[in-house]
């Protein structure tokens, strides 16, 4: 079965860099989630979009941004990269208010 | 949503029933209780869910106290691929992946 695809993989980037992550939901969920999870530590929701509108918004900083587009992906823009934005960052979809699924992740490193 | 609580760690023989406990005595009526495993450095996975009723899937099985301020997620036959740490979190409207606060959890280790 489909799962939902993260890319890239892995990013590497430098402080004061932009980054942006993309999220590739399962056909016909409607709902995507991005989460952080930082080295040692649980992860913590950013934000939720459910059909193309924000549905809840965590712990976002300011210089990150995301979107979901008409087909449903996803993408989280990070500017102004700092050495802590270092993390795993997954994103999970889910058809409405159902079981949610997350992917692999993207491991960013801010060097 | 409520804050519960976990042991850090547990141990579990290979096929054997895994149970793992977590309170959550400040949870309000309209809190879930959901379970989530993470296999190290993989997305969370989605166990099981439920309201005030047991709850069985082809997981595992929950069960919540009838005061539901406690539950116990129970891994039937415990294989090392379930080795991972397991999250319990109380989360209100019911659904979905909003906001869900994990915690520290609890690091399962099944031993050979």
């Amino acid at each position: 079965a489909a799962g939902v695809i993260q890319s890239p993989r892995h990013l590497i980037k430098e402080k004061r860099e932009t980054a942006t992550l993309k999220c590739y939901p399962i056909p016909r969920h409607d709902t995507v989630y991005w989460y952080q999870q930082g080295p040692g530590q649980d992860p913590q929701f950013l934000i939720s979009f459910y059909e193309k509108m924000q549905s809840d918004k965590g712990s976002i900083p300011d210089r990150f941004s995301a979107q979901q587009f008409s087909d449903y992906h996803s993408e989280l823009n990070m500017s102004s990269l700092e050495l802590g934005d270092s993390a795993l960052y997954f994103c999970a979809s889910s058809l409405g208010r159902l079981e949610a699924f997350f992917g692999q992740g993207t491991r960013l490193t801010v060097v | 949503d409520a804050k519960t609580t976990q042991p850090p760690s547990m141990d579990c023989a290979e096929g054997r029933a895994a149970n793992l406990p977590c309170n959550h005595s400040t949870i309000s009526g309209n809190e879930y209780v959901y379970w989530y495993r993470q296999i190290h450095s993989q997305g969370p996975q989605y166990i099981i869910h439920g309201l005030k009723n047991n709850e069985t899937n082809e997981m595992a099985s929950l069960i919540i106290t009838e005061d539901r301020k406690s539950s116990t997620l129970i891994l039937p036959h415990a294989t090392l691929r379930d080795t991972a740490v397991y999250y319990c979190i109380a989360q209100g409207s019911g659904g979905g992946a909003d906001g869900l606060t994990f915690g520290k959890g609890t690091h399962l280790i099944i031993q050979p």
